[in-house]
C-alpha cells in the first residue's frame, strides 16, 4: 500500500509464492494507470498498464485489476522469482501527462 | 527502438556550486519530456516537463531551471546548489499526443551536494 513516511511498507513473501501490491490513487478523473519496478540504483520499469474503461489487465505472470469506487489499484505477480525484488509504485495519468506517483512498495522475496 | 540517457549517473558537487544535468532520447521525434527527483523512501516528484523546443512547465518552484535546446535534448541546472538538492533525478519521456502513455525513464543521476 502506500507509505508513511520516509519508510516504504515492504512485502517479503517466498519464492514461487504470488504477491499482490496494493496502491491507492487519489484523483477519480484519472484515466490511465501504470504499475512501475524499480530496482535500486536505476530508473523504474514499466511493468503493466490498464485504462480507466478496463477493471483487470494481465501481461506475463502479472495481473493489474483497477477498482475505481474505491480508486484502488493492485498487481499481483504470479510464482515470485528473487529477481522480482524492487520497490513497486503505480502511476495515475490524466490527460496524458503524469499527476502522481504513489510512494512505492518494497518487495523482498526469499529463497 | 527508443532510447534515453541520462548523464553523468552520479555526481557530487559543493554547496553553491552551479548543476547541469543532461538527457537526451533516441528513436522517437517530439517527445513529452520531463524531470523527475526522487527522495530516499519517497515518490517521484515532478519538477519540470516539456511538450516541445523551449517550452517548459514547472511544477515545483525552486532554485533549479529546464531547457530544451532540440527536440530531443532537456538539460536540468541550477545556478547554485542548496544541501537540499540531493537527490535522485530521472529524466523521462513519453510519446506526444497520445492521451495517456507509459513514461519511459532513463537511469537517473545520483546528486549529493556537500
Amino acid at each position: 500500500g502506500e507509505s508513511v513516511g520516509l519508510h516504504l511498507p515492504t512485502l517479503s513473501v517466498q519464492e514461487g509464492d504470488n504477491s499482490i501490491i496494493n496502491c491507492a490513487y487519489s484523483n477519480s478523473a484519472s484515466d490511465y494507470f501504470i504499475w512501475y519496478k524499480q530496482e535500486s540504483g536505476k530508473g523504474p520499469q514499466f511493468i503493466i498498464d490498464i485504462r480507466s474503461n478496463m477493471d483487470k489487465r494481465q501481461g506475463q505472470r502479472v495481473t493489474v485489476l483497477l477498482n475505481k469506487t474505491v480508486k484502488h489499484l493492485s498487481l499481483q505477480i504470479a510464482a515470485t522469482q528473487p529477481g522480482d525484488s524492487a520497490v513497486y509504485f503505480c502511476a495515475e495519468i490524466y490527460s496524458g501527462y503524469a499527476l502522481n506517483f504513489g510512494k512505492g512498495t518494497s518487495l523482498l522475496v526469499t529463497p | 527502438s527508443q532510447t534515453i540517457h541520462q548523464w553523468p549517473a552520479t555526481l557530487v558537487q559543493p554547496v553553491g556550486s552551479p548543476l547541469s544535468l543532461e538527457c537526451t532520447v533516441e528513436g522517437t521525434s517530439n517527445p513529452n519530456l520531463y524531470w523527475y527527483r526522487q527522495a530516499a523512501g519517497r515518490g517521484l516528484q515532478l519538477l519540470f516537463y516539456s511538450v516541445g523546443i523551449g517550452q517548459i512547465s514547472s511544477e515545483v518552484p525552486q532554485n533549479l531551471s529546464a531547457s530544451r535546446p532540440q527536440d530531443r535534448q532537456f538539460i536540468l541546472s541550477s545556478k547554485k546548489l542548496l544541501l537540499s538538492d540531493s537527490g535522485f533525478y530521472l529524466c523521462a519521456w513519453s510519446p506526444l499526443g497520445q492521451g495517456g502513455s507509459p513514461l519511459h525513464f532513463g537511469n537517473g543521476t545520483r546528486l549529493t551536494v556537500t
